[in-house]
């Protein structure tokens, strides 16, 4: 199975502060990736899908990069409401699997 | 408005059996592969099953730890999508999200979930 690793797990910010979250898979995944956030008892939000293309309706202050192992979700002015968990996700082959999570608090 | 419903959750003794049923509306669900996602109490997502659309003979995928335990299907005439939970454990205790496969990604991601619904394996 292919694994992905989040770092950091925890992230302290203030708002308005650029954020980047890190995801690196075990092995190349091409530009199969996706990032979603979640909210406290809420279910998880596609932000990003094919490593930088931006869902609809996401805001653009969130922005995705990366091919191959390493990837990266990053939020360039941190806004009240996306303190949040955020995963990475692959489905370059299955199993579907997910990173362990990116959880975005206020300082 | 794309609307995922699901149900069925509630507590099991470890060994029973539950079936949960996710109720879609919205779009065109029989175009739409459909997935299982899990989340363990204070822990992050875990991938369970999908099932793809009739073009693609309703194939199906699931985690090893579901293989053989989990059962998936869809019954495109009610836009509905079920998941079979057998033998069931302890560790199977979860929210149990219903999410649609996105078409846009080729179907690599999942662009609407499920509210959930929580299942306890206790006994």
């Amino acid at each position: 199975d292919i694994q992905l690793t989040q770092s950091p797990s925890f992230l302290s910010a203030s708002v308005g502060d650029r954020v980047t979250i890190t995801c690196r898979a075990s092995q190349g995944i091409s530009s199969y990736l996706a990032w979603y956030q979640q909210k406290p008892g809420k279910a998880p939000k596609l932000l990003i899908y094919a490593a930088s293309t931006l869902q609809s309706g996401v805001p653009s202050r969130f922005s995705g990069s990366g091919s191959g192992t390493e990837f990266t979700l990053t939020i360039s002015s941190l806004q009240p409401e996306d303190f949040a968990t955020y995963y990475c996700q692959q489905l370059n082959t299955y199993p579907v699997t997910f990173g362990g999570g990116t959880k975005v608090e206020i300082k | 408005e794309v609307q995922l419903v699901e149900s069925g959750g509630g507590l099991v003794q470890p060994g029973g059996s539950l079936r949960l049923s996710c109720a879609a509306s919205g779009f065109t669900f029989s175009d739409h592969y459909m997935d299982w996602v899990r989340q363990a109490p204070g822990k992050g997502l875990e991938w369970v099953a999908r099932i793809r659309n009739k073009g693609q003979r309703y194939t199906t995928e699931y985690a090893a730890s579901v293989k053989g335990r989990f059962s998936i299907s869809r019954d495109d005439s009610k836009n509905s999508l079920d998941l079979q939970m057998n033998s069931l454990k302890t560790e199977d205790t979860a929210v149990y999200f219903c999410a649609r496969g996105h078409y846009n990604s080729g179907w690599r991601d999942l662009d609407y979930w499920g509210q959930g619904t929580l299942v306890t394996i206790s006994s």
